[in-house]
Order: structure tokens, then sequence, then C-alpha cells
């Protein structure tokens, strides 16, 4: 298994720019979730999803798209980058929704995106 | 004010040490809690679940006290490859998987 898949690892775009960072996980997994990494802020979570067809919003969801048309991918869709989404972007999914059944969060190895 | 604060640290030992790292939750209705460990530039990746009884693996030992809304995580004869960034995880409650992060605490072992 490759577990998640993140892709690219680096990108740099410009003000305006729109991208998709694409997420793949081959583990059957439920629930998948984009978190974004500050210096000084931890990690935050943008949005995730329960299942196919099911999306909802995190902490920091402005300015982000996502949709779950399959069980393995969970694209994230940055509409027109801003500065301010300058940041590392990680993926995660689990076999549960449910933390409380104590099922391992797996991540991706991040996206490195600087928005000049 | 952030659901789960944890002191940033750094922490600098030497090895063999002992080190106790500690944070807080806000969040009363959380019912699940984790450590996460991250190096530098890496994913987080979880280092062991916290339960209420306290919970021991190898050199690591985590604690929860829920009347006083605290965590914390016990490193016994620290090593260097233990050098990292320890998260402190709590979930969101009735919001499925949802975690809140802390910001993490710096832990570097020295020779």
């Amino acid at each position: 298994n490759a577990g998640v898949t993140q892709t690219p690892k680096f990108q740099v775009l410009k003000t305006g720019q729109s991208m998709t960072l694409q997420c793949a996980q081959d583990m059957n997994h439920e629930y998948m979730s984009w978190y974004r990494q500050d210096p000084g802020m931890g990690l935050r979570l943008i949005h995730y999803s329960v299942g196919a067809g099911i999306t909802d919003q995190g902490e920091v969801p402005n300015g982000y798209n996502v949709s779950r048309s399959t069980t393995e991918d969970f694209p994230l869709r940055l509409l027109s980058a801003a500065p301010s989404q300058t940041s590392v972007y990680f993926c995660a999914s689990s076999y549960s929704q449910w933390a409380t059944d104590n099922e391992k969060l797996f991540f991706g190895s991040g996206t490195q995106l600087s928005v000049l | 004010r952030k659901e789960v604060e944890q002191d940033p640290g750094p922490f600098n030992v030497p090895e063999g040490a002992t080190v106790a790292f500690n944070c807080t939750y806000s969040n009363s209705a959380s019912q699940s809690f984790f450590w996460y460990r991250q190096d530098c530039r890496k994913e987080p990746k979880l280092l062991m679940s916290v339960y209420s009884s306290g919970n021991e693996d190898g050199r690591f030992t985590a604690q929860l006290n829920r009347a006083s809304q605290y965590i914390s995580l016990l490193i016994r004869d620290s090593k260097l490859s233990d050098s990292a960034t320890y998260l402190c995880v709590s979930d969101r409650s009735n919001s499925g998987y949802a975690l809140n992060f802390g910001k993490g605490t710096s832990l570097l072992v020295t020779p």
C-alpha cells in the first residue's frame, strides 16, 4: 500500500492563480481531511469528508474548495491564490470517521506552497 | 483562545534525561487525546493515544487528567532520535475525526 499520496510536493504560484492539490489514499478510508500548517500556528483544519459525496468545512475553509467523488481521492482547490495561503498543506485519512475509535490518522508527506 | 495549548519550548536536554511535556485543552466535551510526533519538514505521525488510566509505551508515558483538562507526556532515558516536535491533540467532539492540534513542543536531545 502507498498510504496517503500528496502531489505536488512543492508549488509556487502567483497571486490570483488557481491550482489543485491532489490527495489519494489506497487504504479504503472513509475519512479524509486537509490541514494547513503555518509557523507558530500549528495545524489547522481546512475541510474534511466522512465519505464519498460528503464534505464539510473546518476551521479555515475560506479560499478553498473540496470535493469527494470517490473514496480514494480528496483534492483541495485554491480558487484564486493569495499570499496568505502560503503554507504547508497536509492531507490525512482514517478508516473511521470517529476519533473515539482511536483509529490512527495517516498523513501524506505534505505540499509546500508559496504564493508570490 | 486556542483549544489546545502547549509550551512551545524548545526543551534542550542531554541524552539519558527524563523530560515531561504538558498541555491543556479547553473543550470539556473532547473524548480522545493523542500525542503526535513531527520531524522537521515531515508529516505528523501518531506517537500514542492518551487514556484516563494512563498508558505507557516503552520509554513514553502519557497521562490524561480530565478534571484539570490536562495532558502530559513523559519521555525517559532520552535518545538523540527523540529530537522532534511533539504535538498535543484532542478531538473536536461531535465533529467526527476533526482534530485540534496544539502548536507543538520542540525537543532537542544533545549528546
